[in-house]
């Protein structure tokens, strides 16, 4: 069966220092990474998005950026957190192909300070 | 793009009471949509789907959707309110041509009173 694991489960940051989540999925090959933002009441943001190592998509530009070093592995960074970087993110992974469903990590509750 | 729009941010229901969550997307061709469930400081978890197949879908914890074309909808209702069901559920869109992306909605909030 698939997994994801994503971690840590919370993060408490100062504004200034960087950032470094990192999501991985097991039992499955090649599948769409994605990241997501949730802030209370605005949903879920969509911040990148990848269908194989080393291809990116940005949704939204930010102070973040994310990286795919290997099949299975989903990396988001920041090299200097603000505040409004606060905010609970949650890793994906989808099967190619159309009509699938995403998985969902447990999430990373980061707070800024 | 391909959205979605929740009606109503929080929706308060009685235990036993019917459950009626709204969703409308936007597009010319309809598109796949799914519902998820969210529990607090948890990841979100998958209700259902529309696959096309059937336009009544039944999906887990005896929650159900119906895609209406004619009104660009896929509401999703359950006819009895449980207090497990207190959760914030969200409505999510992937299009036929981009399947890559799955943009999902605000979320609506569901509370389950006694």
């Amino acid at each position: 069966s698939q997994t994801i694991h994503q971690w840590p489960a919370t993060l408490v940051q100062p504004v200034g220092s960087p950032l470094s989540l990192e999501c991985t999925v097991e039992g499955t090959s090649n599948p769409n990474l994605y990241w997501y933002r949730q802030a209370a009441g605005r949903g879920l943001q969509l911040l990148f998005y990848s269908v194989g190592i080393g291809q990116i998509s940005s949704e939204v530009p930010q102070n973040l950026s994310a990286s795919r070093p290997q099949d299975r592995q989903f990396i988001l960074s920041s090299k200097k957190l603000l505040l409004s970087d606060s905010g609970f993110y949650l890793c994906a992974w989808r099967r190619q192909g159309v009509n699938t469903e995403a998985f969902f990590g447990q999430g990373t509750r980061l707070t800024v300070v | 793009a391909q959205s979605v729009t929740q009606l109503g941010s929080h929706v308060s229901v009685s235990e036993g009471a019917l459950v009626l969550l709204r969703c409308n997307y936007s597009s010319s061709v309809p598109p796949y949509l799914f519902w998820y469930v969210q529990y607090p400081n948890q990841g979100l978890q998958l209700l259902l789907k529309y696959t096309s197949a059937a336009t009544l879908v039944k999906g887990i914890n005896g929650f159900e959707a119906e895609f209406k074309k004619s009104e660009t909808s896929f509401h999703l209702t359950k006819p009895s309110a449980h207090m497990s069901d207190a959760a914030e559920y969200f409505c999510a869109v992937t299009s036929r041509g981009n399947d890559y992306k799955l943009s999902f909605g605000a979320g609506t909030t569901v509370t389950v009173r006694a």
